[in-house]
């Protein structure tokens, strides 16, 4: 059963710094990750999908996958005060079911 | 934009009591889903059904029970609620298929249990 863990737990980063947030999961054969972002008291919002090894930027946000290594990073450039949320990968497990990762709360200060 | 809408936003019940969560999808999507949220920010599936059909169901108590009037609503009943079912239930909606299955969220009914 895929299983799937983020780090840190909570990022605090000056606002223009880069943010880097993990994401490691168990079973290396699925093809279909994402990652969202919640801010309190609000439903997820997609920020990136990725089908591949390699990179893919949206906007703002890049998203690195290594399947081989079992592991999904997403990158802020430029954070603002208003990306403070909490930020949730998501792996696809193939049967239209997917396994999100307990988050990573982001505080961006100004 | 919102375009997956949930009722209520939160709801204050006593142990034993029965609710009912609404959700639509203005989407045109296929597909919608029940994940249940909790105080953790861990979210897992519980329900997904595709074109009025259950094609997921994890491993939920007997009390929760799905319905799908069409491919556009997705509401969940509990009956008797217990304390531990105090939690945020977030409906999603996306297309069948596998690249292009992006849940699109609503904002989610909070529910506490008293």
């Amino acid at each position: 059963q895929q299983k799937v863990q983020q780090s840190p737990e909570s990022l605090t980063v000056s606002e223009g710094a880069m943010a880097s947030l993990n994401c490691t999961f168990s079973d290396g054969t699925s093809n279909n990750f994402r990652w969202y972002r919640q801010h309190s008291a609000k439903g997820l919002e997609v920020l990136v999908s990725i089908f591949s090894d390699g990179e893919k930027e949206e906007g703002r946000f890049t998203a690195h996958l290594n399947r081989a290594n079992l592991h999904v990073s997403l990158h802020i450039r430029e954070p603002q005060p208003s990306d403070s949320a909490v930020y949730l990968c998501a792996v696809n497990t193939g049967n239209y079911k997917y396994v999100f990762g307990a988050g990573t709360r982001l505080k961006v200060i100004a | 934009e919102t375009a997956v809408f949930q009722t209520p936003n939160y709801h204050v019940t006593q142990v034993g009591n029965e609710v009912s969560f609404n959700c639509k999808q203005t989407l045109g999507h296929d597909t919608m889903y029940w994940y249940k949220q909790d105080s953790k920010k861990l979210l897992k599936i519980m329900f997904s059904y595709n074109n009025k059909q259950l094609i997921v169901n994890e491993t939920v108590p007997r009390r929760f029970s799905p319905q799908s009037s069409d491919k556009a609503h997705l509401n969940l009943r509990i009956k008797s609620v217990e304390p531990e079912d105090s939690a945020v239930y977030l409906c999603a909606s996306s297309y069948w298929g596998p690249s292009q299955n992006t849940l699109y969220f609503g904002a989610g009914t909070r529910l506490s249990v008293l």
